[in-house]
């Protein structure tokens, strides 16, 4: 079984500001993590993705995430917000069987000027 | 490419009526999935097709929905009988057959409004 939890279903920055959206999993093998984002009236784009080769991964946009197994968690930052980065930002899982992933809740993202 | 598409992109429809929604994959795609997302949720897994065989349905797939890949190119989510709660956004998303993490292409999706 496998699931994401996402923690904060709003999260509200400056522009300029650091963003953090936080990212739990639960996946009983070794997972693969996305964090996917979803601008209005459009579809889910891919932001970055872990596949075990690194722990912290680079995406587009500068936004980064970090694996961390002790954790479970897998959060996504950026240095400094834009107010392009208003979205929705999904985090999900994979790994077993058919791979389908399965996606959390979703964290809206605020930015103001 | 030109990505993945879905008509209509927004159905209203009364309860009781049917309706079908059209999924346009990546050509060289071989998996295809359709998600459901309501308000305030992430995608909710529905179906997955691999080529032309459905693979894996979701408990939340009752038996008014039916969804089909023929040929493995095209596929069509039908919901029979509708009702209020089958309001949504219903997402298509193809990918690549290949070892590893399974990286989804969306389309934009179709709205369901259900009076």
């Amino acid at each position: 079984a496998q699931s994401v939890t996402q923690l904060g279903s709003h999260v509200s920055v400056s522009e300029g500001a650091l963003v953090l959206l936080r990212c739990n999993y639960s996946s009983s093998v070794p997972p693969y993590l996305f964090w996917y984002v979803q601008y209005p009236n459009q579809g889910l784009q891919l932001l970055l993705k872990y596949t075990s080769a690194a722990t912290l991964v680079k995406g587009i946009n500068d936004f980064e995430a970090e694996f961390k197994k002790s954790e479970t968690s897998f959060h996504l930052t950026k240095p400094s917000a834009h107010m392009s980065d208003a979205a929705e930002y999904f985090c999900a899982v994979s790994g077993s069987g058919s791979y389908i992933p399965t996606f959390g809740r979703g964290t809206s993202l605020i930015v103001h000027p | 490419d030109t990505g993945v598409s879905q008509n209509p992109r927004h159905k209203i429809t009364k309860r009781g009526q049917n309706v079908t929604f059209r999924c346009d994959p990546i050509s060289e795609h071989n998996r295809l999935y359709w998600y459901r997302q309501t308000l305030g949720q992430g995608p909710e897994f529905l179906t997955y097709f691999q080529n032309e065989a459905q693979l894996e349905k979701s408990r939340l797939l009752s038996d008014r929905f039916s969804a089909e890949r023929p040929k493995g190119s095209f596929s069509t989510l039908e919901i029979q009988r509708t009702e209020q709660g089958d309001s949504a956004m219903y997402l298509c998303a193809s990918s690549a057959d290949r070892a590893g993490a399974n990286v989804l292409t969306f389309g934009a999706g179709s709205r369901l409004t259900v009076l």
